[in-house]
């Protein structure tokens, strides 16, 4: 079955410290992967996405995100932290060929961000 | 930029009354999706429509129905609230040819009392 796990359910980091938010997938073939961000009361926003080519894909508001296919995983990372990046993260997975184009979506990591 | 607008932010419901959830995305968008969200469950797809008055069952349909009348829109039906389904709702939107990633509304935040 397809699963998204993000084994951290709340992190806390200093502000001006780097981040990485981990994702661990389970799916039948290499998926289309993206993280999204929602600040309190939000939608989702899509923070970046990966399709192909390059395993290293940059986003909107200075994240990154690497995939590496052995370990099944598409971490985020973002080098300095500011106090708006408050929020909860949700690693997500989606197939490549069908025409549903359903997601599955982790559980989500709440990053609260110390002065 | 895409927009996907729903109805309500906020809305209280009592028990056993039918609840309407709008929700509008000006895209063209061929698939729309309705999610709740829970702490410590992420979200969970309730019924999602690929075309117009097309629907199929997401995780979680038991309780809720979705009619899809123009492409537009896409409404989540709670024909008669209850407690359990105090929730986060979300509406998402996506197209085929821009790939899976989904476009999501501000949310509806139901409380049934």
């Amino acid at each position: 079955a397809q699963s998204v796990t993000q084994p951290d359910i709340h992190i806390t980091v200093s502000e001006g410290a780097s981040l990485e938010l981990r994702c661990n997938y389970s799916y039948g073939a290499t998926p289309y992967l993206f993280w999204y961000v929602q600040s309190p009361g939000q939608g989702l926003q899509l923070l970046l996405k990966y399709f192909s080519g390059d395993t290293l894909v940059q986003g909107i508001k200075g994240f990154e995100a690497e995939f590496k296919r052995s370990q099944s995983s598409f971490n985020l990372r973002k080098p300095s932290v500011h106090w708006s990046d408050a929020a909860e993260y949700f690693c997500a997975v989606g197939p490549v060929n069908t025409g549903f184009q359903k997601l599955v979506f982790g559980t989500g990591t709440r990053l609260l961000v110390s002065p | 930029d895409v927009k996907v607008t729903q109805s309500s932010r906020y809305l209280v419901k009592r028990t056993g009354e039918k609840v309407f959830l709008e929700c509008v995305q000006d895209m063209d968008h061929e698939n729309m999706f309705w999610y709740r969200q829970d702490p410590g469950l992420g979200l969970r797809l309730i019924y999602f429509s690929y075309d117009v008055k097309m629907k199929e069952k997401g995780d979680i349909p038991e309780g809720y129905s979705v009619s899809r009348e123009k492409k537009e829109r896409f409404s989540l039906i709670l024909e008669s609230a209850s407690t359990n389904q105090t929730s986060m709702y979300l509406c998402a939107s996506s197209s085929p040819g821009q790939g899976p990633e989904q476009y999501f509304g501000p949310g509806t935040r139901l409380t049934v009392t």
